[in-house]
């Protein structure tokens, strides 16, 4: 089974800051997907393919890595960015996510 | 628009049995792979499995293989998770969702597992 480890557990980041969220893999994948929750909603999903972004998510987001090394950036935070994000390898089975990154607002 | 509603959760008492459904519309159903996830209290997610476009195979984690069944009726659109025996450890939000890229999630279902 493949492990994903994401850091760090919990950020605050201020309007404006750059985050980057990481995510890696015990073994080499693919691609990468990552997720964004917020509250009690279901998952959405935000990047595929790596750094692929998913349809209506704003460009201030973005996803690259390769083997075992992944990220997610937000070159510019935003309020309505505060979430958990999950990243999620589909690889090999069992499919995996990694443990979920809490971002809040500074 | 694609819409996936899950139903059936609740309270169940540990050992017991109970089948979670998922319709699906929006999309043609029996062109997509479709799977379960669940989220803990705790917020850990868990892959459970999935299932062929045509319901002919079945993946499924290692350690939920035993007890976890996923089906399907196309005719219907609709998803199905059996789960058998629970136990206290299977209280979770439990989701359905379109493999392929996991784009889109129903809102959830919530079962608890407690006597």
């Amino acid at each position: 089974e493949i492990v994903l480890t994401q850091s760090p557990t919990t950020m605050a980041a201020s309007p404006g800051e750059k985050v980057t969220l990481t995510c890696l893999a015990s073994s080499s994948v693919n691609y990468m997907y990552w997720y964004q929750q917020k509250s009690s909603a279901s998952p959405k999903l935000l990047i595929y393919y790596t750094s692929i972004l998913a349809s209506g998510v704003p460009d201030r987001f973005s996803g690259s890595g390769s083997g075992t090394s992944y990220s997610l950036t937000i070159s510019s935070m935003e309020a309505e960015d505060a979430a958990i994000y999950y990243c999620l390898q589909l690889t090999s089975t069992p499919y995996t996510f990694g443990a979920g990154t809490k971002l809040e607002l500074k | 628009e694609v819409q996936l509603v899950e139903s059936g959760g609740g309270l169940v008492q540990p050992g017991a049995s109970l089948k979670l459904s998922c319709v699906a519309s929006g999309f043609t159903f029996s062109d997509y792979w479709m799977s379960w996830v669940r989220q803990t209290p705790g917020k850990t997610m868990e892959w459970i499995g999935d299932i062929k476009y045509d319901g002919s195979y079945t993946n499924y984690a290692p350690s939920l293989k035993n007890r976890f069944t996923i089906s399907r009726d196309n005719a219907k659109s609709t998803l199905y998770l059996q789960m058998s025996n629970v136990r206290s450890e299977d209280t979770a939000t439990y989701y359905c969702t379109r493999v392929a890229l996991f784009d889109y999630w129903g809102q959830g279902v919530m079962v608890t597992v407690s006597s």
